[in-house]
């Protein structure tokens, strides 16, 4: 079976610091990626996606990811936080072959960014 | 903005009532999903929908069937709530083709069985 796996559960850090949120996935076939953003009592927001290209993706509100195949690996990156960036961070993946994706998500466990005055 | 509403956004229900989570879309998507999701864990696809009339269960077993009769309209019931329901569920859908795209999420709803 898939998996995603978000390697932290909690990132504390302090206002206008870099962020690193780490996601690696198991595969054996070719897949999309992507990062949501979940504000509290609210539904997921996409941040970022990568389908193909480029592996450097720059998404919404200064977020950018870097896919590495040979890792298995899609890490999520800020230069500089802010207050509002607090929020829950999920990993997806798309798993497809022979050129079908059947749209379905696998869904890393959230990783938890707070950021602190 | 996405164009994807859940009713209601809160529930507090007695065990062995029937209940039903709305969710409809503006966006004309094929594809349509409801996951469930726990606090502080991952979300857990529990039914899918490729079209009308298309329905299939998801990775995560659950006593909750689904119906899509209208492209727009893809409702999620329980027939007899139990605690064990308790959650936060969350619809999305996304266009249809051969690739994936992003998909895009509902406000969910939060479910308390008591």
């Amino acid at each position: 079976a898939q998996s995603v796996t978000q390697l932290d559960s909690q990132v504390p850090v302090f206002e206008e610091a870099p962020v690193e949120l780490r996601c690696n996935y198991s595969s054996s076939v070719s897949v999309y990626l992507f990062w949501y953003v979940q504000y509290p009592n609210q539904g997921l927001q996409l941040l970022l996606k990568y389908l193909s290209g480029s592996t450097l993706v720059k998404g919404i509100n200064g977020f950018e990811a870097e896919f590495n195949k040979s890792q298995t690996s899609f890490h999520l990156r800020k230069p500089s936080v802010h207050i509002s960036d607090t929020a829950e961070y999920f990993c997806a993946v798309s798993y497809f072959a022979g050129g079908t994706s059947y749209g379905k998500l696998t869904f890393g466990q959230g990783t938890i960014l707070t950021v602190h005055p | 903005e996405a164009d994807i509403y859940q009713t209601p956004r809160y529930l507090v229900i007695g065990t062995g009532k029937k209940i039903t989570l709305e969710c409809s879309q503006t966006m004309g998507h094929d594809k349509m999903y409801w996951y469930q999701q726990d606090p502080g864990m991952e979300l857990h696809l529990i039914h899918y929908s490729y079209g009308v009339n298309s329905t299939e269960k998801g990775d995560l077993s659950s006593e909750s069937t689904v119906s899509r009769i209208r492209t727009e309209h893809f409702p999620l019931t329980l027939e007899s709530a139990r605690p064990s329901h308790t959650s936060q569920y969350l619809c999305a859908s996304t266009r249809g083709g051969t690739g994936s795209y992003e998909q895009y999420f509902g406000p969910g709803t939060r479910l308390t069985v008591t």
